[in-house]
């Protein structure tokens, strides 16, 4: 099956600073979801990115799909994007979920 | 904006017991999935639905896990007889088809 890596694992900022999330995978594929898990546990959807880049606010997200890797960007982080950022990009028609990046946003 | 509801947030059940998870997923939405995440690890795919039968499952989801879409809303998640090991974060999420999936709130299953 298809292999997810995500890097860093673990990532400390200070508020205001900027940051840059990868996302690895093995397969070719044809779409990849970017979520962030706040600290009660949902998922909140960032992006669906097939390829190309789109931008959200202060977030966006750019997917080189040839060479199998995907980018989260956050800019000016703020305490509230804390948690844990996953890709996801499919598996079959599932999706496949990466260990995640646990971000930490320190006033 | 349409969303998928899962409830209830919070169930506390007694090992063997049976408990059923429900969601609604978004209402012009055909696939359905189960996922599940145990703490501090990732989220894992249990089961896909589509046109009222399951289209794929995982390893993870053995004969004590059943689904069910009862009625044109619902759509449950049923462990016949819970283990301690089940204790987790379990996730429903709905797509119109292989496009962006949107998941729940989730519902935390705690086993004692």
């Amino acid at each position: 099956g298809i292999q997810v890596e995500q890097s860093p694992p673990d990532l400390i900022l200070q508020e205001g600073a900027n940051s840059t999330l990868r996302c690895n995978f093995s397969d070719s594929v044809n779409n990849l979801q970017w979520f962030h898990q706040n600290p009660w546990g949902q998922l909140i959807n960032l992006f669906y990115i097939p390829s190309g880049t789109k931008q959200n606010g202060r977030l966006s997200a750019t997917t080189v799909a040839t060479e199998r890797y995907s980018l989260l960007y956050i800019s000016s982080s703020q305490t509230t994007d804390s948690g844990v950022y996953f890709c996801a990009p499919p598996e079959a028609n599932n999706l496949f979920f990466g260990t995640g990046t646990r971000l930490t946003v320190i006033p | 904006e349409p969303e998928v509801t899962q409830t209830p947030s919070h169930q506390v059940t007694q090992m063997g017991q049976e408990v059923i998870l429900r969601c609604v997923p978004i209402s012009n939405h055909l696939y359905f999935y189960w996922y599940r995440q145990i703490l501090g690890q990732k989220v894992e795919f249990l089961v896909s639905f589509y046109n009222n039968e399951i289209s794929e499952k995982s390893e993870i989801f053995d004969d004590q896990f059943s689904v069910e879409r009862p009625d044109g809303s619902n759509f449950t998640l049923k462990i016949r007889s819970t283990k301690l090991e089940d204790s987790a974060m379990y996730f429903c999420a709905s797509n119109k088809g292989p496009t962006e999936a949107f998941f729940g709130q989730g519902t935390r299953l705690t086993v004692v």
